[in-house]
């Protein structure tokens, strides 16, 4: 099992650029989310997946897209980047209250 | 919806020594709480957690209590050791499923050889 696996690693971007960062697990969870963390906030939900075809807002929704197509999948789309979103993004699966967490994507919007 | 306060938000203690971090909560209805740990570079991993329906769980040098009437819960970790050192985050559901969290604002723990 690779687990939850997260695309690109690092990311550099121009302000108002567009990308999107994927994620896929072959857990087979139903539940999927996006976190980003910021230093000295900590993970802050940005959108979640109660299963494929479903997708609902957490915390801090503004400027991203969020799709579920399939169980594996639930990538992370901005709209067009914004120095405030530089972050850390974490993908998540879930099972029984336990979050699994991908390795991050690490993104610069200059 | 869910309120997590973590404290204190950096820790040094001499190895060997015990460490406590706190976290309170503000939703009544929540049931379960786990604690992450981050270390520098890496993802968040599950290392303890504990349902409302016991009061303190133990995991070799790692303990947590729960307190549901003053809603906090503390993580305890024994006998530190230099690997002890990371970034560790409380947290507690944002709905009754249980799938989505709040996340404390996290403890940098530093223990000194």
């Amino acid at each position: 099992n690779a687990g939850v696996t997260q695309t690109p690693k690092f990311q550099v971007l121009k302000t108002g650029q567009s990308m999107t960062l994927q994620c896929a697990q072959d857990m087979n969870h139903e539940y999927m989310s996006w976190y980003r963390q910021d230093p000295g906030m900590g993970l802050r939900l940005i959108h979640y997946s109660v299963g494929a075809g479903i997708t609902d807002q957490g915390e801090v929704p503004n400027g991203y897209n969020v799709s579920r197509s399939t169980t594996e999948d639930f990538p992370l789309r901005l709209l067009s980047a914004a120095p405030s979103q530089t972050s850390v993004y974490f993908c998540a699966s879930s099972y029984l209250y336990e979050q699994f967490f991908g390795p991050g994507t690490r993104l610069t919007v200059l | 919806g869910e309120n997590v306060e973590q404290h204190p938000s950096t820790l040094s203690v001499q190895e060997g020594d015990s460490a406590v971090i706190k976290c309170t909560y503000s939703d009544s209805a929540s049931n379960y709480f786990p604690w992450y740990k981050q270390e520098l570079g890496k993802r968040p991993q599950l290392i303890i957690d504990i349902r409302s329906n016991v009061g303190e769980k133990k995991d070799q040098r790692i303990a947590v209590t729960l307190n549901k009437t003053a809603k906090h819960f503390s993580l305890h970790i024994t006998e530190t050791q230099p690997e002890d050192s990371a970034v560790y985050f409380c947290a507690a559901p944002q709905d009754g499923t249980g799938n989505q969290f709040y996340f404390g604002t996290g403890t940098s723990l530093t223990v000194i050889p």
